[in-house]
């Protein structure tokens, strides 16, 4: 399977840990992009990579999430300190430099903090 | 960045042909529409793109009129498989380094 994967695919945890979920983009691909769903919503930008470059974290949703490319292949998402708000779908996708409109998805990180 | 504007539901039935309209009165020079498809407990998956007339490919028809205030996602014989949520995104994809997802519409094919 050549597509995107994520894991974990479920994570629960209680409020104030940390939690830290992995993408593995398609091989080819050198744009990586993390997204937050919560139900009934569409995607939620959060952070973008060209390679291990992070060009825009601006959207990160507060300083307690941070994340890293550091070899320009997998990716990481890190929460720290967990709130109950956190709870949602975490997504990954990938897409070449030059088609950022077409991106490749992955089945999603579901996080429940409990 | 453009808005958009999608019913939040539609129903339709299997073998029929759905048209899922999308406005976005202040789309830019630059801006690309890009529709995409999302199923439940999966990540989206891009549909369609276009920037003016007409686009078709194996799965959909995107019509976009000259003002390019709106587009229209067309989806032929609709089968049960193609119940989902739809999205529609606008946005320059030369200067956009993100997309931004609304609600979307969701697609209810019935037999």
């Amino acid at each position: 399977d050549t597509g995107v994967s994520q894991d974990p695919r479920h994570k629960i945890t209680k409020r104030g840990q940390n939690v830290t979920f992995r993408c593995d983009p398609i091989s080819e691909h050198n744009r990586l992009y993390w997204y937050r769903q919560t139900l009934g919503q569409g995607p939620e930008f959060l952070t973008y990579f060209q390679n291990e470059a992070q060009l825009e974290k601006s959207r990160l949703l507060s300083d307690r999430f941070s994340a890293e490319r550091p070899k320009g292949s997998f990716s990481t998402l890190e929460i720290q300190r967990t709130e109950q708000g956190d709870s949602a779908m975490y997504l990954c996708a990938s897409s070449f430099w030059d088609q950022m409109v077409e991106q490749f998805f992955g089945p999603g990180t579901r996080l429940t903090v409990l | 960045l453009a808005k958009t504007t999608q019913p939040i539901s539609m129903d339709s039935y299997e073998g029929q042909e759905v048209n899922i309209t999308c406005s976005h009165n202040n789309i830019a020079t630059n801006d690309y529409i890009t529709w995409y498809q999302q199923f439940p407990s999966q990540g989206p998956r891009f549909i369609i793109q276009g920037y003016k007339t007409k686009v078709t490919n194996e799965v959909a028809s995107l019509f976009i009129p000259a003002d390019r205030k709106s587009s229209t996602l067309s989806l032929p014989r609709v089968s049960l498989s193609d119940t989902a949520v739809y999205y529609c995104l606008v946005g320059d994809i030369d200067n956009n380094n993100d997309m931004r997802f609304g609600a979307g519409t969701r697609l209810t094919v019935k037999p």
